[in-house]
C-alpha cells in the first residue's frame, strides 16, 4: 500500500495563478482531511470531507476550494494564489469506523512557494 | 477540544528512556489524549492515545494520570531517529474532524 500520497512535491507560483494540489490514498478511507503548516507552527486544517460526496470547512478556509472526487482522491485548489499561502500542505486520511478512532495517516506534504 | 500545554523542547541521551509531559487539565469525559510527532519535513505520524489506563505499543506508552488532566509519553529507549517534534491533543474519538495541533515539544536526541 503506497498509503497517502501527495502531487506535485514542490511548486513555486507567481501571484494570481491557480494550481490544484492532488492527494490520494489507497486505504478505503471515508475520511479526508487538508491542513497547511507555516513555518515554525501546527498544522492548520483548511477543510475536511467526512465521506464521499460531502465537504465541510476548517479553521482556514477562505482562499480555497475542494473536490472529493471519489473516495480516494480529494483536491485541493488556489484560484489565485498570494504570498500568504506560502506554506507546506499535508493531506490525511482516516477511517473514523475503525477501533482506533481518529487515527489520521498523513502524506508527504506539497511545498508551495508564491512570489 | 480541551486545550493542551506542553513544554518547547527537551532534550535526551540516545538509549535513555523520553518522557515527554503534557497537561490537559480541562479534559472531558469523553476526550481522548492522542500523541503524534513529525520528523522534520515529513507529515505527522500517529504514535498511541489513551482515555484513561495506561497504553503500550511497539513505539510508546502513554501514562495518564488519574485524574486525566495531564499525561506522559514515554519513549522507553531514544534513538537519534525519535528527534522530531510530539504533539498532545485531546479530543473525542468517532467522528471525522481535526486534529488541533499545538506547539508541541521538539524533543532531540543526543548521541
Amino acid at each position: 500500500n503506497a498509503g497517502v500520497t501527495q502531487t506535485p512535491k514542490f511548486q513555486v507560483l507567481k501571484t494570481g495563478q491557480s494550481m490544484t494540489l492532488q492527494c490520494a490514498q489507497d486505504m478505503n478511507h471515508n475520511s479526508m482531511y487538508w491542513y497547511r503548516q507555516d513555518p515554525g507552527m501546527g498544522l492548520r486544517l483548511i477543510y475536511y470531507s467526512a465521506s464521499e460526496g460531502t465537504t465541510d470547512k476548517g479553521e482556514v478556509p477562505n482562499g480555497y476550494n475542494v473536490s472529493r472526487l471519489n473516495k480516494r482522491e480529494f483536491s485541493l485548489r488556489l484560484e489565485s494564489a498570494a504570498p500568504s499561502q506560502t506554506s507546506v500542505y499535508f493531506c490525511a486520511s482516516s477511517d473514523p469506523t475503525s477501533p482506533n478512532y481518529n487515527e489520521q495517516f498523513f502524506g508527504p506534504g506539497t511545498r508551495l512557494t508564491v512570489l | 477540544d480541551a486545550k493542551t500545554t506542553q513544554p518547547p523542547s527537551m532534550d535526551c541521551a540516545e538509549g535513555r528512556a523520553a518522557n515527554l509531559p503534557c497537561n490537559h487539565s480541562t479534559i472531558s469525559g469523553n476526550e481522548y489524549v492522542y500523541w503524534y510527532r513529525q520528523i522534520h519535513s515529513q507529515g505527522p505520524q500517529y504514535i498511541i492515545h489513551g482515555l484513561k489506563n495506561n497504553e503500550t505499543n511497539e513505539m510508546a506508552s502513554l501514562i495518564i494520570t488519574e485524574d486525566r488532566k495531564s499525561s506522559t509519553l514515554i519513549l522507553p529507549h531514544a534513538t537519534l531517529r525519535d528527534t522530531a517534534v510530539y504533539y498532545c491533543i485531546v479530543r473525542v474519538g468517532g467522528s471525522a474532524r481535526q486534529l488541533t495541533f499545538g506547539s508541541g515539544t521538539q524533543l532531540t536526541v543526543l548521541p
